[in-house]
């Protein structure tokens, strides 16, 4: 089983600053199969970027996804009110389970 | 549009059965794979349990193998997961998704709470 490690747990910013989000795997994750969800409060999760970079549909160019092998970003270039959440990476490769992180924490400074 | 819709949750018993069931619609059902994925109120999220969308293959957690069960209806557009043998730790919100092997959970229902409580 792959295991992801989100750093850092919380991360306290203000609107308009640049917000970097890290998943670490425990072993290689195949193919680039990761994807970043974001979940409001009282929300299911939503989906954000799939194969490490790709934006899903009708996310706005402000978040983007980087990495391979085994470390990964999430980055919010310009963060929106809207942004502050919770988010999570996930691993969906060619093996089961398909195992989520911890979560990160984005709050208001 | 594409919608997924939950249903069947409730209070079980230790030992006890649930049978929830998405229906799914806006999308051509036999074309994605489907996954649930649950969540302790206030907790992460757990992957519990995928299905190929002819049917075929199927995948488990290993906190549920040999106690839940993943199925399809391409016919009806259901998804259906048999959940057995329950225990107090199965308490959560339950979502249904679109995606499996290769492919990203791209859409959520809104969730259906399970609770297994004495």
């Amino acid at each position: 089983e792959i295991v992801l490690t989100q750093s850092p747990g919380t991360l306290s910013l203000s609107p308009g600053e640049r917000a970097t989000l890290s998943c670490r795997a425990s072993q290689s994750v195949s193919s680039s199969y990761l994807a970043w969800y974001q979940q409001k409060p009282g929300q299911a999760p939503r989906l954000l970027i799939y194969g490490a970079s790709s934006r899903a549909t009708g996310i706005p160019d402000r978040f983007s996804g980087s990495g391979s092998g085994t470390d990964f970003t999430l980055t919010i270039s310009r963060l929106e009110p809207e942004d502050f959440a919770v988010y999570y990476c996930q691993q969906y490769g060619s093996s089961p389970p398909f195992t989520f992180g911890q979560g990160t924490k984005l709050e208001i400074k | 549009e594409e919608q997924l819709v939950e249903s069947g949750g409730g209070v079980a018993r230790p030992g006890g059965s649930l049978r929830l069931s998405c229906a799914a619609s806006g999308f051509t059902f036999d074309d994605y794979g489907m996954s649930w994925v649950r969540q302790v109120p206030g907790k992460g999220l757990e992957w519990v349990s995928g299905i190929k969308r002819s049917g075929d293959t199927t995948a488990y957690a290993d906190s549920v193998r040999g106690r839940f069960t993943i199925s399809r209806d391409n016919v009806k557009n259901f998804l259906i997961l048999q959940m057995n043998s329950l225990r107090v730790e199965d308490t959560a919100l339950y979502y249904c998704t679109r995606g499996f092997l290769g492919g990203p959970l791209d859409y959520w229902g809104q969730g259906i709470l399970v609770s297994v409580s004495s």
